[in-house]
């Protein structure tokens, strides 16, 4: 079946980087893109970026252009998602998902910006 | 950027009752649409892609409807595992864009 499995919790200061990772099992990796959701507390869903698994292309959200890189390395079908110069409002639940109409999900990823 | 209008933002109902929720595109989607079930600390889960096609494995008490601006999802008789926030979101346009989420809670 069809799995995404994300990367750890992660706390971080303001003006650092993180990388989360999704690994993608059950289907073949190149075949779907991936897109990558957020949610802060108590907050709905924004849409981050998505990133062709086949071709590498990427869209990102207009409010995180210079800031999120989206990579993906098909020998371990696992997708990538690097956001850098943190601030307190990038706090949020960081979700990959399988194409960009969201089909199947990650577990999430809690990224805490705090001093 | 594409706006998506959830109605209502919340609702109260009971176990059997039937459900629907509206979300409006500020313009025309197609039928580049999906809807999301999130319960509290849980990540969403698809129910419905392309406006009224249902995700496999999901119970055909759920279904979509709708094309261009007006959708819906309606669950036909309410049990307590589908309390939960419904979000719709449309993918026709960068970005894609979500509804703001409707609360069902339990009557």
């Amino acid at each position: 079946q069809v799995q995404l499995v994300q990367s750890g919790a992660e706390v971080k200061k303001p003006g650092a980087s993180v990388k989360v990772s999704c690994k993608a099992s059950g289907y073949t990796f190149t075949t779907y893109d991936i897109s990558w959701v957020r949610q802060a507390p108590g907050q709905g869903l924004e849409w981050v970026g998505w990133i062709s698994a086949y071709s590498g292309n990427t869209n990102y959200a207009q409010k995180l252009q210079g800031r999120v890189t989206m990579t993906t390395d098909a020998s371990t079908s696992t997708a990538h998602m690097e956001l850098r110069s943190l601030r307190s409002d990038d706090t949020a639940v960081y979700y990959c998902t399988r194409d960009l109409s969201s089909s199947y999900w990650g577990q999430g990823t809690l990224v805490t910006v705090s001093s | 950027d594409i706006q998506m209008t959830q109605s209502p933002s919340s609702l109260s109902a009971s176990v059997g009752d039937r459900v629907t929720i509206t979300c409006r595109a500020s313009q025309g989607i197609s039928h580049y649409l999906a809807w999301f079930q999130q319960k509290p600390g849980k990540a969403p889960k698809s129910l419905i892609y392309a406006a009224s096609s249902l995700q496999s494995g999901v119970p055909s008490k759920f279904s979509g409807s709708g094309s261009g601006t007006d959708f819906t999802l309606t669950i036909s008789s309410l049990q307590p595992e589908d309390f939960a926030t419904y979000y719709c979101q449309q993918y026709n346009s960068y970005p894609p864009t979500f509804g703001h989420g409707t609360k069902v809670e339990i009557k």
